[in-house]
């Protein structure tokens, strides 16, 4: 099955500070999908990317898809506390069965 | 997008009892249903796949005669938590697709058994 490794598993950042997230794959991604989730509560799309070296931005997040298509970033320019939450990275399996990373805890600090 | 209900959004029930939650695709058919599980400070973990008029295939660890899935429709699947025990409270959370379409989540029901 697909596995996807996140990192790292928690950051906490100072308002206005750039930060990354990485999400690898052991096996080639069809389809990567972020998502942000306040525990609790629902997910929220972010972006899905789907083509080697793809990259889409939406505000002040960007997420990445290497050539190779196993790992993926999600990068976000100056941070606001409103960015603050739990990222998710999904797949899909073979039988289109959506599976996630670990999560990463997103804090930031005002 | 399209929109996936779930219900009840929260539910606290005795332990020994059984607890029913409800996953509709509101305005489109969906193919295909997933159930996930969250605990606490983890992400969402698959639980079992439905497809309309078929018996749901479960992921490894997943009981089956425990967590019953019946998808009745192209716009509803339950899943029913039988003889529910403390260690079962945990949010769960449904999905629809529709053929490789992208995949659309429940706001999540949240399970507390004490």
């Amino acid at each position: 099955s697909q596995e996807l490794e996140q990192s790292p598993q928690s950051l906490i950042v100072q308002e206005g500070k750039n930060l990354t997230i990485n999400c690898t794959s052991s096996k080639t991604l069809y389809g990567l999908y972020w998502y942000k989730q306040k525990y609790g509560e629902g997910l929220i799309f972010l972006m899905m990317l789907q083509k080697g070296g793809e990259e889409k931005s939406h505000e002040k997040i960007t997420a990445k898809l290497d050539e190779k298509k196993q790992q993926s970033s999600l990068h976000i320019t100056a941070s606001q506390p409103s960015h603050a939450g739990i990222y998710l990275c999904g797949a899909d399996g073979l039988l289109n069965d959506m599976r996630f990373g670990a999560g990463t805890r997103l804090t930031v600090k005002p | 997008g399209a929109v996936v209900s779930q219900h009840p959004s929260w539910v606290i029930c005795k332990s020994g009892t059984s607890v029913k939650i409800e996953c509709r695709s509101l305005d489109f058919q969906a193919t295909t249903m997933f159930w996930y599980r969250q605990f606490p400070k983890q992400s969402l973990m698959l639980m079992a796949t439905s497809n309309e008029g078929s018996k749901a295939t479960y992921e490894q660890g997943v009981e089956k005669d425990k967590f019953l899935i019946n998808h009745a429709s192209l716009t509803l699947s339950t899943l029913t938590v039988t003889s529910a025990h403390p260690e079962d409270s945990s949010f769960y959370i449904c999905s629809a697709r529709v053929d490789l379409n992208e995949q659309f989540f429940g706001p999540g029901t949240r399970l507390t058994v004490l």
